[in-house]
């Protein structure tokens, strides 16, 4: 079983830019959610997809986006980089039937630590 | 809207002392409660979730909806708990998790 894998690790990158990260989900899974952890905070809900499409968001502005591919892996894309978004983005991949959750349980990557300069 | 608290930032005790990790909500309706961890150098993990209502590690947690809480609980602490403790809560017709800020444990030899 392959668990989830995020690339890149760490970048570094100045304002204004534009970033992509990447994840592949667990084997078997079909969400993935990403979350944005900032230093000394607990991870906050990014967005969620299922099945290609967006199912649900968090209080991010639209300058967050993603995609997620027929293969279930996905991409965090972020637009005008602010100093704000200096964080660790975690992806988790969980399974999902019909939109609900069989277990409730996300798998966790070991995240992109993402630092704007 | 969800919320979930997590009072404490470090908790330390000795080896063998009871430990008890607080975490209330907020939410309305009927929540999914789950306490993951996260040791040195490894990722974010599911612990326990409460309609298991299962012991992981030694670890109990208990959801009382009077009082909105999800305490973790062990009797007795051993050197490997020492990690960093998330309380999450999961509502809604999708998956969206909220996290609380985290709780420190730090296991005294």
């Amino acid at each position: 079983e392959t668990g989830v894998t995020q690339s890149p690790t760490h970048l570094i990158k100045t304002r204004g830019q534009q970033v992509t990260l990447r994840c592949s989900s667990q084997s078997g899974h079909n969400t993935v959610s990403w979350y944005q952890q900032a230093l000394g905070q607990g991870p906050q809900f990014i967005f969620q997809y299922y099945r290609e499409e967006e199912n649900g968001r968090g209080n991010f502005p639209p300058r967050f986006s993603g995609l997620q591919f027929p293969n279930y892996s996905s991409e965090l894309n972020v637009n005008a980089l602010e100093l704000d978004d200096s964080a660790l983005y975690l992806c988790a991949s969980s399974l999902a039937i019909g939109r609900a959750s069989v277990s409730g349980e996300l798998f966790f990557g070991e995240g992109s630590r993402l630092t704007v300069l | 809207a969800q919320r979930v608290t997590q009072p404490e930032k470090l908790l330390s005790v000795f080896k063998g002392a009871p430990v008890e990790l607080k975490c209330n909500y907020s939410y309305s309706g009927s929540p999914e409660l789950f306490w993951y961890v996260q040791y040195s150098r490894q990722r974010l993990q599911l612990l326990l979730r409460h309609i298991s209502r299962e012991s992981i590690k030694g670890f109990t947690a208990d959801l009382n909806k009077g009082e909105t809480s999800f305490h973790l609980k062990k009797p007795f602490a051993q050197e490997e708990d020492s990690a960093m403790y998330y309380c999450a809560l999961r509502t809604g017709g999708y998956q969206k998790v909220t996290f609380g800020t985290g709780t420190k444990l730090q296991v005294i030899p």
